[in-house]
């Protein structure tokens, strides 16, 4: 029973389409984000919501667009794919706002844009 | 502008030894510090945490010491064991409730037999 589930696993698509990364987490937890790991390694925050509300929105280009339609779920919709944005997108979670919960995190989504 | 960093992207150690894993950070604000441990094809697990206002933490085989004055930080796994092979990452935030995790780069750590 996986904690936090991303949906797909790997993504292989061209530059100029529009694609999707799903998660899901079965934590109970109030609290998910989505961080980009890039070539280098480094995990970069991309968003957070908490009970739905965005509260997290670093300088990421408005073709991403997080949407979290309940607390347990928060999706990642990318416009117009770039080769820049091949890298591997993880999702975590974590319960309460302003508490020293860890973050739990998904196995990961390797988009490679051709 | 990276402000967590872990200058060693490999270390190999052998089985029964002990791995210190090394983490420097740049912004004086960072409060809270955690190390998470990668398996291929996994996501990250956390590992050990400290406040800022403790200098050494532990937890089993684990123990993460922080010096604040030169804004250092390492992991310390003794005794090794071959299921510790992973990426260790170390992370950063200013306070213990914030959400906003500032990753360093990863070390990779081979624990041969």
């Amino acid at each position: 029973d996986t904690a936090v589930s991303q949906t797909p696993k790997y993504l292989v698509t061209q530059m100029g389409n529009d694609k999707s990364i799903k998660c899901e987490q079965n934590l109970g937890h109030d609290t998910m984000y989505w961080y980009k790991q890039d070539s280098k390694k480094f995990l970069k925050i991309m968003f957070s919501y908490n009970n739905k509300e965005l509260i997290i929105n670093e300088t990421v280009p408005n073709r991403f667009s997080p949407k979290s339609p309940d607390k347990a779920h928060l999706n990642l919709h990318i416009n117009s794919l770039e080769l820049g944005d091949s890298a591997v997108y993880f999702c975590a979670s974590s319960q309460g706002r302003f508490t020293n919960q860890p973050q739990h995190f998904g196995d990961g989504t390797r988009l490679s844009i051709l | 502008d990276q402000q967590v960093k872990q200058n060693s992207p490999s270390l190999s150690v052998q089985e029964g030894r002990i791995s210190i894993l090394n983490c420097d950070y740049t912004n004086s604000m960072f409060d809270y510090f955690l190390w998470y441990k990668k398996y291929p094809a996994e996501g990250p697990t956390f590992l050990i945490s400290i406040s800022s206002i403790k200098d050494k933490n532990e937890d089993g085989r684990f123990t993460v010491f922080l010096n604040k004055s030169a804004k250092h930080l390492s992991l310390h796994i003794v005794p090794s064991q071959p299921g510790d092979s992973a990426v260790y990452f170390c992370a950063a935030k200013p306070w213990e409730g914030a959400q906003k995790l500032v990753f360093g780069q990863g070390t990779r750590l081979t624990i041969n037999p």
